[in-house]
């Protein structure tokens, strides 16, 4: 049973507009979250995290959003860019340190 | 150098075939990770080491063989393999503390597997 889920596999934005990502989660012991970025013939790269007892954090570019209560979270992009073309992972962890991954979401953003 | 190296990063064997993928991380981590990704799959965790020692395998065929001879080398060895075992394998390392949260996996670029 698939405990991280992404679902809208694929997305499209404009060049300079925000990209959203989602990912609901199922396990209520998960209490760190990450998200990793994919390009094609290269290993996921990690992006950016937070912990449970947040419900924002924001590197950059990216914020990562946290709501426990709906087990959801999303990755905000804004603003987009050319470089942010891949495939983007949610990962979930709890006390054993084991990362469960979603499916991934392909973002394109076009220039 | 990149933080974690994998080689070959293409692989063709046959189902009669012996081979070994390698994994070597520089990042002078303690745990390192094999996981299989399947098309429009989620990556599966295949195998876990912890300061050298296997902690998990996630019910994993035995065709599939990992080694970890030290903290900065794993390898996964493959033999009668099934068509099916085509995928890419990945490799990742970790710092892991015992009893904290906050495990960020490094991976290495995978190897593109195909069984024939």
């Amino acid at each position: 049973d698939q405990q991280v889920k992404q679902n809208s596999p694929s997305l499209s934005v404009q060049e300079g507009r925000i990209s959203i990502l989602n990912c609901d989660y199922t396990n209520s012991m998960f209490d760190y979250f990450l998200w990793y970025k994919k390009y094609p013939a290269e290993g996921p790269t990690f992006l950016i995290s937070i912990s449970s007892i947040k419900d924002k954090n924001e590197d950059g570019r990216f914020t990562v959003f946290l709501n426990k209560s709906a087990k959801h979270l999303s990755l905000h992009i804004v603003p987009s860019q050319p470089g942010d073309s891949a495939v983007y992972f949610c990962a979930a962890s709890g006390g054993n340190n084991r990362l469960a991954f979603g499916k991934g979401n392909q973002v394109v953003v076009i220039p | 150098e990149t933080g974690v190296t994998q080689t070959p990063r293409h692989l063709v064997m046959g189902m009669t075939n012996k081979k070994s993928l390698k994994c070597e991380q520089h990042l002078g981590h303690n745990a390192m990770y094999w996981y299989k990704q399947s098309a429009k799959k989620p990556l599966e965790l295949m195998f876990v080491y912890s300061l050298e020692e296997r902690v998990e395998n996630n019910s994993v065929p035995s065709r599939f063989s990992p080694e970890c001879p030290n903290s900065s080398h794993l390898f996964l060895h493959l033999h009668t393999l099934q068509p099916e075992d085509s995928a890419l394998y990945l490799c990742a390392s970790s710092q892991e503390a015992t009893g904290i949260s906050g495990n960020i996996q490094y991976f290495g670029a995978g190897t593109r597997l195909s069984v024939l």
